[in-house]
């Protein structure tokens, strides 16, 4: 079965600064897709980007990149440029790429902005 | 367009009673899920519905759980004779379901806490 581990309960950014948030995940399977999700105190789940197992090359949306190490089993997320709004917890988010389309998810991390 | 909306916002009842969590879709979006998430938690897999196709009930947790999508649209999770340990906040989500990654991306609602006293 898939695993998906966010080791960092917590982290804290200085506004402007850049940040890191780890994910690390188990499988067996080659064909996969990765996923990192905000959750604002909104409680609303938002995509913030998305990566696939075959491409080699890491995704980017504006502030926010990846890191994707697909032999270490690793999923990084970069955020640049820090912002207020950036506040929330972030989880990281494992779909297989067969037919079965349930997400397992790391159990998230929370980031702080500090102004 | 419309987002992913879910009713109520939050819910209160006592143990022993029994609640409906209502789930609205993206217009054209042909499968939904639910997901449970309890404090501090990340997201537990409940249910999931692919067009007419029978839906994937593996993630419920027990027979007090069940949940039905009329129309292909709207679903509703039941949860009967509530216990404490049912509160959390369950999250719905759907996607387009035309193939590839990017029509499978989940769009979630704002969820329904429930509080089970």
């Amino acid at each position: 079965a898939q695993t998906v581990t966010q080791s960092q309960p917590e982290m804290s950014v200085q506004e402007a600064e850049t940040v890191t948030l780890s994910c690390t995940y188990d499988t067996s399977e080659s064909d996969y897709y990765l996923f990192w999700y905000k959750q604002p105190p909104s409680r609303q789940m938002i995509l913030v980007i998305r990566q696939e197992a075959y491409k080699q090359q890491n995704a980017t949306e504006n502030r926010f990149s990846v890191n994707f190490q697909k032999a270490a089993k690793s999923f990084s997320l970069k955020i640049s440029d820090s912002q207020l709004g950036d506040a929330a917890m972030y989880f990281c988010a494992y779909r297989s790429g067969g037919s079965n389309y349930q997400l397992i998810w790391g159990a998230g991390t929370k980031l702080i902005i500090k102004p | 367009g419309a987002g992913v909306s879910q009713s109520p916002s939050n819910k209160v009842t006592e143990k022993g009673k029994d609640v409906e969590l209502r789930c609205d879709p993206i217009s054209g979006h042909t499968a939904l899920y639910w997901y449970r998430q309890s404090l501090g938690q990340g997201l537990e897999f409940l249910i999931y519905f692919q067009g007419n196709s029978a839906p994937d009930k593996s993630g419920l947790p027990s027979d007090r759980f069940s949940a039905e999508r009329t129309g292909g649209s709207v679903s509703t999770l039941t949860i009967q004779r509530t216990q404490q340990e049912d509160s959390a906040v369950y999250l719905c989500a759907s996607s387009l379901r035309g193939g590839g990654p990017y029509q499978e991306t989940q769009y979630f609602g704002p969820g329904t806490r429930l509080l089970v006293l």
